[in-house]
């Protein structure tokens, strides 16, 4: 089992619409957890930190935590074609160490 | 103004050579990392350093030796290049630790080809 797991894409969702992208992790003892989007040939870039139980709002972002279910998402609304990117996300337990997951596509159609 | 810059940003060399990749950031952040992301886009730690001080070295072959002249830089010297050395190396830092203070923030990227 991978430590941080994401679901598979490529995700291709309508100009407007909602996308929803997920995230479980394998160790419980994991303390922060992170959102990165990565345009195509450029370096990951922050978009959200979480790191207890909830939602966490920012504009057109929401970072939703369930650390019972092991279980972190990132729902972007209005989703513009801009938004299209691969969104990584990251798990930390200690310090200095960040696990990715594989990443999602997605795709904002016009 | 670069937040974290690296250099080369594109390397392309012979197997068997050694090359080294350079990092700096200027944010004043005390943790900086190697990263390697392969040709799948999955993003892996090599290294992080704490104020020029080793505290992670995930699986790496001895190869690869790290090395932090100050906590500022942190450059990458790699021996003995293989084909499958070939991939993107970020570097990237974040502040010591408050809840949150482990965003990173990369660099551009180095774009390594093993010919």
């Amino acid at each position: 089992q991978k430590e941080v797991e994401q679901n598979s894409g490529p995700l291709s969702v309508p100009e407007g619409a909602i996308a929803s992208l997920n995230c479980t992790y394998s160790d419980r003892g994991s303390q922060s957890f992170f959102w990165y989007r990565q345009y195509s040939g450029k370096s990951p870039e922050l978009i959200m930190f979480i790191y207890s139980n909830g939602d966490k709002e920012d504009g057109r972002f929401t970072a939703q935590l369930n650390k019972a279910s092991q279980y972190v998402s990132l729902l972007i609304r209005d989703s513009q074609p801009s938004d299209s990117a691969t969104y990584l996300c990251a798990v930390n337990r200690i310090w200095g160490k960040s696990t990715f997951g594989d990443g999602t596509t997605l795709t904002v159609k016009p | 103004d670069t937040a974290v810059s690296q250099t080369p940003k594109y390397l392309v060399t012979q197997m068997g050579n050694d090359k080294s990749i350079k990092c700096e950031q200027n944010l004043g952040h005390d943790t900086m990392y190697w990263y390697k992301q392969d040709s799948k886009k999955f993003l892996k730690i090599m290294f992080s350093y704490n104020n020029k001080e080793l505290i992670i070295n995930e699986t790496v072959p001895n190869r690869f030796s790290p090395k932090s002249p100050d906590k500022a830089h942190l450059n990458l010297h790699i021996n003995s290049l293989e084909l499958g050395d070939s991939a993107v190396y970020f570097c990237a830092s974040s502040q010591e630790l408050t809840r949150g203070g482990e965003t990173q923030y990369f660099g551009p990227g180095t774009r390594l080809l093993v010919l």
